[in-house]
């Protein structure tokens, strides 16, 4: 088993392009999260997927939006990059109380 | 705003040493979690303790947890190099039934051989 993984692992964007951000788990898991972790702050919720077809913010969402495509997959898109979203980006699952992390993605943008 | 925070920011100890760490959080808690991250990589789950339980066991780790001051701690006993990272607590609020956590700012480890 893979666990969670995340696609690409870099990305360099300039001001205003626009990415989305991959995660698929094979754990059957019915939860989902995206957490952006920034120097000396911790993990932030961006959004999270309690479910297959539902999605909910979470304490940071602005200029982000987020797709469960299915139960497996829960993309995260920047549709118009600012430097304030460089960060780490961390995918996670749960199926309870545990989460169970990708390895990230590192975002700069210019 | 965070939930936990951690106390230290950071630790430097010797291999064969134990290593103590702290979180307080604000709310009432569901259970608290503590998370391992090694530098560049994902974080790894640790431990879970929930609200009515005060003390467990994992291998060489030993969490406490004190609700009524809001606060927990993790000792890792007889450190090694490996143990180097850092390590964070989680907190999954008591009104929130979708295992939602909140993370604190995380203490740094350092092991020496």
């Amino acid at each position: 088993n893979a666990g969670v993984t995340q696609t690409p692992k870099f990305q360099v964007l300039k001001t205003g392009q626009s990415m989305t951000l991959q995660c698929a788990q094979d754990m059957n898991h019915n939860s989902m999260y995206w957490y952006r972790q920034d120097p000396g702050m911790g993990l932030r919720l961006i959004y999270y997927s309690a479910s297959e077809g539902t999605t909910d913010k979470g304490e940071v969402p602005n200029g982000y939006n987020v797709s469960r495509l299915n139960k497996r997959e829960f993309s995260l898109r920047l549709e118009s990059a600012a430097p304030s979203q460089t960060s780490v980006y961390f995918c996670a699952s749960s199926e309870s109380d545990t989460q169970y992390f990708g390895p990230g993605t590192r975002l700069t943008v210019l | 705003s965070q939930q936990g925070e951690e106390d230290p920011q950071a630790l430097s100890i010797q291999e064969g040493e134990n290593a103590t760490m702290n979180c307080s959080y604000k709310t009432s808690i569901n259970n608290l979690q503590w998370y391992r991250q090694n530098s560049g990589r994902g974080l790894v789950h640790l431990i879970l303790i929930r609200s009515n339980e005060r003390e467990k066991h994992s291998g060489r780790l030993r969490v406490t947890l004190d609700t009524s001051k809001k606060s927990s701690s993790l000792l890792i006993t007889a450190s090694r190099a490996a143990d180097t990272a850092s390590y964070f607590c989680a907190t999954a609020a008591f009104y929130d039934s979708w295992g939602k956590l909140q993370f604190g700012a995380g203490t740094q480890v350092v092991v020496t051989p």
